[in-house]
């Protein structure tokens, strides 16, 4: 059975950094594209950023560009998630989500259980 | 951007009644949407993509519809485990921004 997990999330003061990670389980991971979604308290759902299955095409949302780096091993089956320069803003459960097929038009078909990053002083 | 705007916000149905959610694109997003469930405390579950193919394990009595920019999910007979909040997402932007609706909270 296909799974992610992630970890990392923490409290961090504005301004302050984090490195988030999944770990996937039980799918050929270096075949899939990756993405981070990140669900505010109360709020609803917002897409992130986007690796491509071998690391070479990455996206952001407008967001979050120039803050969060995106990155992957697929040696160890792991997809990465650098956030910086936060604000509370960003507080929010991270999940990582993996797309059902290799086409950038394809949904996210496995998710995990998020990670909770809180920005506060 | 492409803006996805769900309707209604909140639905209040019954037990083996229908529900009809909505979703609107700002600009046509082709037949690239999904719909995602989700529960309390719970990650989102993928219920159908581009527009009308079910996921794997997902019961018969979900069905969507739509392409361009209207889009719809049916639950045809509501049961107690199918009460939570649908969101709907596109696809199509390039490069790619998967843009997500505010969710419809389906509630008895």
């Amino acid at each position: 059975e296909a799974q992610l997990v992630e970890s990392g999330g923490d409290l961090v003061q504005p301004g302050g950094s984090l490195r988030l990670s999944c770990a996937a389980s039980g799918f050929t991971f270096r075949s899939y594209e990756m993405n981070w979604v990140r669900q505010a308290p109360g709020k609803g759902l917002e897409w992130v950023a986007y690796i491509s299955a071998t690391g070479s095409t990455i996206y952001y949302s407008d967001s979050v560009r120039g803050r969060f780096t995106i990155s992957r091993d697929n040696g160890e089956s792991s997809v990465y998630l650098q956030v910086g320069s936060l604000t509370v803003e960003d507080t929010a459960v991270y999940y990582c989500a993996k797309q059902i097929t290799r086409l950038t038009s394809a949904p996210f078909d496995v998710w995990g259980h998020g990670t909770m990053v809180i920005v506060s002083s | 951007e492409i803006v996805m705007t769900q309707s209604p916000a909140t639905l209040s149905v019954s037990p083996g009644e229908r529900a009809t959610l909505s979703c609107r694109a700002s600009q046509s997003v082709s037949n690239n949407v999904a719909w995602y469930q989700q529960k309390p405390g719970q990650a989102p579950r993928l219920l159908i993509y581009y527009a009308s193919t079910r996921a794997t394990g997902v019961p018969a009595r979900f069905s969507g519809s739509g392409s361009g920019t209207e889009f719809t999910l049916t639950i045809s007979s509501l049961q107690s485990e199918d009460f939570a909040v649908y969101y709907c997402q596109q696809s199509s932007s390039w490069p790619p921004m998967y843009t997500f609706g505010q969710g419809t909270k389906l509630e008895i």
